[in-house]
């Protein structure tokens, strides 16, 4: 069956864009998340949605970042006035709905801020 | 403070040898651990679990220690193949504030 899709699988953006990132999580799976994971790095806790709202949003660096899931399926992540530090490969993944039990990833959004 | 981290950065072993990666963690709520395995240009893909009920969880070629006493949690894989190289992750979930966070990663390297 599909897997979770990210889209794009690569984005480059000059500094002070704005740029989005699309999770399409597996159907059925209530529980979606976004992680940032640099260069070496495992990956970063982001923001976790139960259904359409944030039930956690406190990895969000500050408040150019903001994701969305408006009717509890497809996510979007949303980064305001990129800056370099913001480089980094954007992971999304979702579950049955337990909080963080087997999570399933895609294969990330490599966004390159130059 | 709450941590997860791996032993060594990068494990070297011959096709065919057992492997061993180690994790510790910090967190003495956390009670839910979960391996990963990362291939390159690629997302975390779930191995196996252990909750901290337990001490010990085999799967296929995978087995997964977890000493709570020490905080240690170890992946031991079976007769390791080209096909295992990769990053491997431990993470934990902590009752306290419910997210996933994972360690730095292991790099694991199979020699043919």
């Amino acid at each position: 069956g599909a897997g979770v899709s990210q889209t794009p699988s690569n984005k480059v953006t000059e500094k002070g864009k704005y740029v989005e990132l699309r999770c399409d999580p597996i159907s059925g799976h209530t529980a979606l998340y976004w992680y940032r994971q640099s260069l070496g790095q495992g990956p970063e806790f982001l923001i976790y949605f139960q259904g359409t709202g944030a039930a956690d949003d406190s990895g969000l660096p500050n408040d150019r970042f903001f994701a969305v899931r408006p009717e509890g399926s497809v996510s979007t992540l949303k980064i305001q006035r990129t800056e370099r530090g913001d480089s980094a490969v954007y992971l999304c993944a979702s579950s049955f709905g337990t909080l963080n039990e087997k999570l399933f990833f895609g294969s990330g959004t490599q966004l390159s801020v130059l | 403070g709450e941590s997860v981290g791996l032993h060594l950065p990068t494990l070297s072993v011959q096709e065919g040898d057992n492997s061993i990666i180690n994790c510790a963690y910090s967190n003495s709520a956390s009670d839910y651990f979960i391996w990963y395995k990362q291939e390159s240009g690629k997302g975390p893909q779930f191995i196996i679990d252990i909750r901290s009920n337990m001490d010990k969880r085999q799967g296929q070629r995978v087995t997964v220690l977890l000493n709570k006493t020490v905080k240690h949690l170890s992946l031991q894989i079976a007769a390791t193949q080209p096909g295992d190289s990769a990053v491997y992750f431990c993470a934990d979930v902590s009752s306290n504030t419910g997210k996933l966070i994972f360690g730095q990663g292991t790099t694991l390297q199979v020699k043919p």
